[in-house]
């Protein structure tokens, strides 16, 4: 079954500093792949996604992920942090083996927290 | 464009009360729609999911159910609340046909006392 992990639960870093949120996942084929943000009370925001193609992905505000299949890794990276990124991440799968039914298999979050 | 809507934004009821919470879609026609919770601190839990009018899929036995009168409105109810049934809960929708990108709503904060 497919899987998706998130190894760090909470990150901590200074504002200006870079940032790399790592995610695993388990999946028999290339799969669709997602980062999305929540700020507190707030909904998810979709970051950047991967279909195809080139691995490397630019997302919005900054934000980059490059797919690695010898890795199984889709990690999430920004070289400069502001105070304003600090919310929780979520990487996700989609799930192809579905029928169309458009699900995603979410990894736990990671809390990023900036220290100005 | 597409928009999503939810409401309530936040909502307290008394455990045994009924729940209706409501999401609707703008600007796209036969969307797939899916509702999640999420309890305080944790991931996303996917509860319903739904292809079209009236089809509805569990992914977990619960208190809660969904359905889906019109194209692009989603209902999650309870007849009893229980006390485990407080969280954020998330509606989003995905274009149908293998498209997987979700897009989420603001999300309804439920807190049963």
């Amino acid at each position: 079954a497919q899987s998706v992990t998130q190894p760090d639960i909470h990150i901590t870093v200074s504002e200006g500093a870079s940032l790399e949120l790592r995610c695993n996942y388990s999946y028999g084929a290339t799969p669709y792949l997602f980062w999305y943000v929540q700020s507190p009370g707030q909904g998810l925001q979709l970051l950047l996604k991967y279909f195809s193609g080139d691995t490397l992905v630019q997302g919005i505000k900054g934000f980059e992920a490059e797919f690695k299949r010898s890795q199984s890794s889709f990690n999430l990276r920004k070289p400069s942090v502001h105070w304003s990124d600090a919310a929780e991440y979520f990487c996700a799968v989609g799930d192809r083996g579905s029928s169309n039914t458009g699900k995603l298999i979410f990894g736990q979050g990671t809390t990023l927290q900036v220290k100005p | 464009s597409q928009t999503i809507h939810q409401w309530p934004a936040t909502l307290v009821q008394p455990v045994g009360s009924p729940l209706s919470l409501e999401c609707t879609v703008e600007g796209t026609s036969n969307p797939n729609l899916y509702w999640y919770r999420q309890a305080a601190g944790r991931g996303l839990q996917l509860l319903f999911y739904s292809v079209g009018i009236g089809q509805i899929s569990s992914e977990v036995p619960q208190n809660l159910s969904a359905s889906r009168p019109q194209d692009r409105q989603f209902i999650l109810s309870s007849k009893k609340l229980l006390l485990s049934d407080s969280g954020f809960y998330l509606c989003a929708w995905s274009p149908s046909a293998g498209q997987e990108t979700q897009y989420f709503g603001p999300g309804t904060r439920l807190l049963v006392l």
